[in-house]
C-alpha cells in the first residue's frame, strides 16, 4: 500500500489569512496528482492535475506547486475566505497503475 | 459537466439485511467507476473497480461476495452491501472516469453514509 500524507490533519485560520498545506508521496514512479476540494454533503471537486516536476498551477486564489524528485506538492490559499472552509484532498497515480491512493486530507475552517 | 450523482445520500438498516448504492454518470459515459469507502479521520480507500460489461476488480481484503458491484450500463453502477453488519457502517463514496483521459480523472459522486443497526 503506498503511503501519501497531508498535514496538517486540519487547520483553523481568520478571514483574510493566507495558507498552505503539504501532500508527501512516494518520489518513485510518480505519473500524477490531483487535488480535491471536497466540502461538507457535495462531492469532491477537482482542482488541479499535476503531472511535472516544478509544476505551478493557479485557479484564482489556489495554487499549487510539485516537487517529484522529493515528493511533496503544496496548496496554497491566499486571503482565505470563509467559502474556502472544505477538506482539501490530494490523490497520487504511480506508474502502471490506474488507481488513486489518497490522502486523508487537511480541513480548513476560515473564521469570518 | 462531468457530473456523477449517488443515491440514497444516508441509509440506515437493520444488520443481516442487504442495501444497494446506485451511482450515475449523468453528462458522461463512463466505462470505469470506482467505489472507495472512508472511516472516521482515514483516507478514501478504493474498495473495488467496476468496468461496464464485465466484473468488478476487488482490492485486497474487500469480500467481494459481501460487497456486489453491477456496472449494467454505461451510466450506472450499483454497489449492494449484503447481510450488512454493524462495521460495515463506513461512509461510501463511488467516482468515474471519463474514458481517454489522460491522466486518469476521476469525478465524485456526493457519498452514502451507511448506519447498520
Amino acid at each position: 500500500i503506498l503511503n501519501v500524507e497531508q498535514s496538517p490533519q486540519s487547520l483553523h485560520v481568520q478571514e483574510g489569512d493566507s495558507t498552505n498545506f503539504t501532500c508527501s508521496f512516494p518520489s518513485s514512479n510518480f505519473y500524477a496528482l490531483h487535488w480535491y476540494r471536497w466540502e461538507t454533503a457535495k462531492s469532491p471537486e477537482a482542482l488541479f492535475v499535476m503531472t511535472l516536476n516544478g509544476d505551478e498551477k493557479k485557479k484564482g486564489r489556489i495554487s499549487a506547486t510539485l516537487n517529484t524528485k522529493e515528493g511533496y506538492s503544496y496548496l496554497y490559499i491566499k486571503g482565505s475566505q470563509p467559502e474556502d472552509s472544505a477538506t482539501y484532498l490530494c490523490a497520487f497515480i504511480g506508474y502502471n497503475f490506474n488507481k488513486f491512493y489518497f490522502g486523508s486530507g487537511t480541513k480548513l475552517n476560515v473564521k469570518p | 459537466g462531468a457530473v456523477v450523482s449517488q443515491h440514497p445520500s444516508w441509509v440506515i438498516c437493520k444488520s443481516g439485511t442487504s442495501v444497494k448504492i446506485e451511482c450515475r454518470s449523468l453528462d458522461f459515459q463512463a466505462t470505469t467507476m470506482f467505489w472507495y469507502r472512508q472511516f472516521p479521520k482515514q483516507s478514501l480507500m478504493l474498495m473495488a473497480t467496476s468496468n461496464e460489461g464485465s466484473k468488478a476488480t476487488y482490492e485486497q481484503g474487500v469480500e467481494k461476495d459481501k460487497f456486489l458491484i453491477n456496472h449494467a450500463s454505461l451510466t450506472l453502477s450499483t454497489l449492494t452491501v449484503t447481510s450488512a453488519h454493524p462495521e460495515d457502517s463506513s461512509f461510501y463514496i463511488c467516482s468515474a472516469r471519463i474514458p481517454g483521459r489522460l491522466f486518469y480523472e476521476q469525478y465524485f459522486g456526493p457519498g452514502t453514509r451507511l448506519t447498520v443497526t
